[in-house]
């Protein structure tokens, strides 16, 4: 079983839709959670962080459920310009905290 | 500002071939440094990781290597490519939290 795990999609929605994307863990002592954004042939570039309360960052919104070891981003009134990949990804706690990236989410927004 | 570089952007080397990737960062001081590899339809994968020149430590035994000559560069090499080594190699730099990716190299290896 992978650490993280993500559906693949593709997601494919109309513009001004609300997609919800899940991602789950498996290490419960993972500590820390991020969405990056992954455009197509590009690199992965920070979208959001995920804190245990929730958070919104405009039109995004991200939220942890710890007891059930999932992560969630919402996308509300999508743009076109939200077409890429999203990846979730956790801190692994050690000697040397690790980066662990799920494989992402696919999302295409069509006119 | 925080900059980073990658070259080449893309390569096509034949299996059996050295290889040898850059990765350079500027606007920061003692950087800690990171080699991911990005195979089609899966996640990054750590290979690499340097808190400082000539610390590197290895996250998965293959036949990459990875050097730190100075503060600020990080290398990626290979001594005889194999085809499974084909993928999109990224150079990130950043805390043990948030991390910023350089452009990458695309690699394919016939």
């Amino acid at each position: 079983r992978k650490e993280v795990e993500q559906d693949p999609g593709p997601f494919n929605v109309p513009e001004g839709a609300t997609v919800a994307f899940n991602c789950t863990y498996s290490n419960s002592a993972s500590q820390s959670f991020f969405w990056y954004r992954q455009d197509c042939r590009k690199e992965p570039k920070l979208l959001m962080s995920v804190y245990s309360s929730g958070n919104e960052d405009g039109r995004f919104t991200a939220q942890l459920n710890r007891a059930s070891q999932y992560i969630s981003l919402l996308i509300r009134d999508s743009k076109l310009s939200d077409s890429a990949t999203y990846l979730c990804v956790v801190i692994r706690q050690g000697g040397y905290n690790k980066l662990i990236f799920g494989a992402g989410t696919r999302l295409a927004v069509h006119p | 500002s925080q900059t980073i570089h990658q070259w080449p952007a893309t390569l096509v080397q034949p299996v059996g071939s050295p290889l040898s990737l850059e990765c350079t960062v500027e606007g920061t001081s003692n950087p800690n440094l990171y080699w991911y590899r990005q195979a089609a339809g899966r996640g990054l994968q750590l290979l690499f990781y340097s808190v400082g020149i000539g610390q590197i430590s290895s996250e998965v035994p293959q036949n990459l290597s990875a050097s730190r000559p100075q503060d600020r560069q990080f290398i990626l090499s290979s001594k005889k490519l194999l085809l499974s080594d084909s993928g999109f190699y990224l150079c990130a730099f950043g805390g043990q939290e948030t991390q910023y990716f350089g452009p990458g190299t695309r690699l394919l290896v016939l």
